[in-house]
């Protein structure tokens, strides 16, 4: 099966411009995640979306950051406006459960590398 | 609060010796622990998980909720297991969402 398809790869921007990365899941997985990486550290949680609803977003800065998902397939996530800390690899992943939980396996897309200048 | 603690950055063995990376968490309740792994120029991907009590590619990682660890291990290190390794946490105090460690990044020595 097809993997988790991200555009684009890389992006360089200025600090205060305006980027927006696309995911394209898993066909048929129900629950798709945007991870922001930044370097030395893990993946960490943006948003967690379940078909076309989002689950979770408590650790997305909602003064620039948004996204979302139309028709519970592909997802865009949006920054507006970047700041240098923004320099990260953004990691899409999507499951196939909508419970999530033990027995649910992430499958994660190549990344997005965004670097703020 | 849930966290997921890694002490290794760097970890370096030589071919056919044990490898031991650790991990360490902070949880309330039972949680559910991964390894996931990146191979050079590879995507992120799962290893195993504890309650699947798997062994993949030689490795295993047994659940000590009594040190709160979650250590990965392989009897003896192959020169395809270099790559950078993270241990992750979830369970139903995080509604379910992921929490990664910061990674161990292997070399094993030929």
């Amino acid at each position: 099966e097809a993997g988790v398809a991200q555009s684009p790869r890389y992006k360089i921007i200025e600090k205060r411009q305006s980027v927006a990365f696309w995911c394209n899941p898993i066909s048929g997985h129900a629950t798709l995640y945007w991870y922001q990486q930044i370097l030395g550290q893990g993946p960490k949680l943006l948003i967690q979306f379940q078909n076309n609803g989002v689950v979770d977003d408590s650790q997305l800065p909602k003064d620039r950051f948004s996204a979302e998902r139309l028709k519970g397939v592909d997802s865009t996530l949006k920054i507006q406006p970047a700041k240098l800390e923004d320099s990260a690899v953004y990691l899409c992943a999507s499951s196939f459960h909508s419970s999530g939980g033990a027995l649910d396996t992430q499958y994660f897309g190549p990344g997005t590398r965004l670097t703020v200048l | 609060a849930q966290r997921v603690t890694q002490p290794e950055k760097l970890l370096s063995v030589f071919k056919g010796a044990p490898v031991e990376l650790k991990c360490n968490y902070s949880y309330s309740g039972s949680p559910e622990l991964f390894w996931y792994v990146q191979y050079s120029r590879q995507r992120l991907q799962l290893l195993l998980r504890h309650i699947s009590r798997e062994s993949i590619k030689g490795f295993t990682a047994d659940l000590n909720k009594g040190e709160t660890s979650f250590h990965l291990k392989k009897p003896f290190a192959q020169e395809e297991d270099s790559a950078m390794y993270y241990c992750a946490l979830s369970g139903p105090n995080t509604g379910n969402q992921f929490y990664f460690g910061t990674g161990t990044s292997l070399t094993v020595i030929p």
